[in-house]
């Protein structure tokens, strides 16, 4: 089954403590990207990539990082989270940035 | 800079009746993508529709229409004949072809009431 899987799907973290959270897709896409989703701001892009070890930074990258070391993995780092980054973060893939994308179900994240 | 302006945050009707969400857009390139998306209350985030900035035909999917107008940059999106699992939020999300990101609107709640 074509798909993106996003985990953990929940987690509550404390500010300073580092977190990963991985993205996967097994659709061959080149294109992945980062989203958080904040109620009233919609969704707004952290980081993006068209391939392997090409990434860019969307509309709000301050504390993340990102890496595409492989074509299907897109993991999210937050080095040092703080309480502003509370939030749901989607990953999502598509074929060169037809623009078509495959959303994986989202992470709740909860830092405090 | 590309923009997307979802003006209507919240929008309730009742089930059966038609309902039109709104889409502005504002680009600098000649060629861009347009998209909607749905959102239903389960959460996940599910495809609609692509458009590119050439075709200008509206397109119909069953209950489901679009009418883009360069003329006054707008991808609007028709609901005819709602029903309660329309019920979502919806947003609408722009691509130029001269930048990879993809921008998104706030989106547009929609309620269909029973």
């Amino acid at each position: 089954e074509a798909q993106v899987t996003q985990n953990p799907r929940y987690l509550i973290t404390v500010t300073g403590k580092k977190l990963t959270v991985t993205c996967s897709q097994n659709m061959n896409h080149e294109y992945m990207s980062w989203y958080r989703q904040d109620p009233g701001l919609g969704l707004r892009q952290i980081y993006y990539s068209m391939n392997v070890e090409v990434t860019d930074k969307g509309d709000v990258p301050e504390g993340y990082k990102v890496s595409r070391k492989e074509k299907r993995n897109f993991p999210l780092i937050l080095e040092s989270p703080s309480p502003n980054q509370t939030s749901l973060y989607f990953c999502a893939s598509s074929p060169i940035n037809t623009g078509e994308l495959f959303f994986g179900e989202g992470s709740r994240l909860t830092v405090l | 800079a590309q923009k997307v302006t979802q003006a209507q945050t919240e929008i309730s009707v009742v089930e059966k009746e038609d309902v039109t969400l709104d889409c502005v857009y504002e680009t600098r390139d000649t060629t861009y993508y347009l998209f909607w998306y749905k959102q239903p209350p389960s959460g996940e985030l599910v495809f609609l529709i692509r458009r590119n900035s050439f075709d200008e035909q509206n397109e119909i999917s069953g209950r489901y229409s679009w009418n883009f107008q360069k003329s006054t940059s707008s991808f609007n999106f028709t609901i005819t004949a709602s029903q309660v699992v329309d019920s979502a939020v919806y947003f609408c999300a722009l691509s130029e072809a001269e930048d990879d990101k993809i921008i998104f609107g706030k989106g547009t709640r929609l309620h269909i009431l029973p």
